[in-house]
């Protein structure tokens, strides 16, 4: 069965950095555009990030464009996130997604767990 | 990039039936049809319930139905069951490689 399992999560100070990473299994993950997706405390769903399946294409909130950057490593079937200049507001579950295409953004069939990622000033 | 209006809040006993709104515009709900909807249970990452308007992945219950008029898309959950209550968020496609969410509605079971 699909699994996605995000990791690197924790507490950083404001304007640091931190890398997400999503390990993925079940499915041949070459195949499939991988999102990132955050839920801050309390809140509704963001959309982030996509990267298309050979990762040629890579797409990004107006929120964090600039400073997140979505990359994927197919020879180890994983997904990252590498976080720069990190505000508070950026604090949030960040979901690992993989879509229905090839490409995206279209919808997301299987999500992981969350990571949380708590910003302090 | 602004969010897809939702109620705040739905409601209704076992057995009937709800319909959860989602309202966009011209550049999003109205030009494409790649709306889905997730459910989320308090906790617990969103499930996929509906994509492309009105498409149901495997597993899911045909209790649950999409549909799209304009720009605003609906959910329906019919025949309402105590595990129904959770969360549930819309998204649209949007445009020059954007996807958008709703505020989200949080669904009662009475």
């Amino acid at each position: 069965q699909v699994q996605l399992v995000e990791s690197g999560g924790g507490v950083v100070q404001s304007g640091r950095s931190l890398r997400l990473s999503c390990a993925a299994s079940g499915f041949p993950f070459s195949s499939y555009a991988v999102h990132w997706v955050r839920q801050a405390p309390g809140k509704g769903l963001e959309w982030v990030a996509v990267i298309s399946s050979d990762g040629s294409n890579k797409y990004y909130a107006d929120s964090v464009k600039g400073r997140f950057t979505i990359s994927r490593d197919n020879s180890k079937n994983t997904l990252y996130l590498q976080m720069n200049s990190l505000r508070t507001d950026d604090t949030a579950v960040y979901y690992c997604a993989r879509d229905g295409y090839s490409y995206g953004p279209f919808y997301f069939d299987s999500w992981g767990q969350g990571t949380l990622v708590t910003v302090s000033s | 990039q602004s969010a897809l209006t939702q109620p705040p809040s739905a409601s209704g006993s076992p057995g009937q039936s709800v319909t959860i709104s989602c309202t966009g515009t011209s550049s999003d709900v109205g030009s494409y049809n790649y709306v889905s909807w997730y459910q989320q249970h308090p906790g617990k990452a969103p499930k996929l319930m509906i994509f492309e308007v009105n498409k149901r992945p495997s597993g899911v219950p045909d209790r649950f139905s999409g549909s799209k008029s304009g720009n605003m898309a609906s959910l329906t959950v019919s025949g309402l069951q105590a595990e129904d209550e959770a969360d549930y968020y819309c998204s649209s496609y949007a445009g020059n490689n954007n996807l958008v969410f709703g505020g989200g509605t949080k669904l009662t079971v009475l």
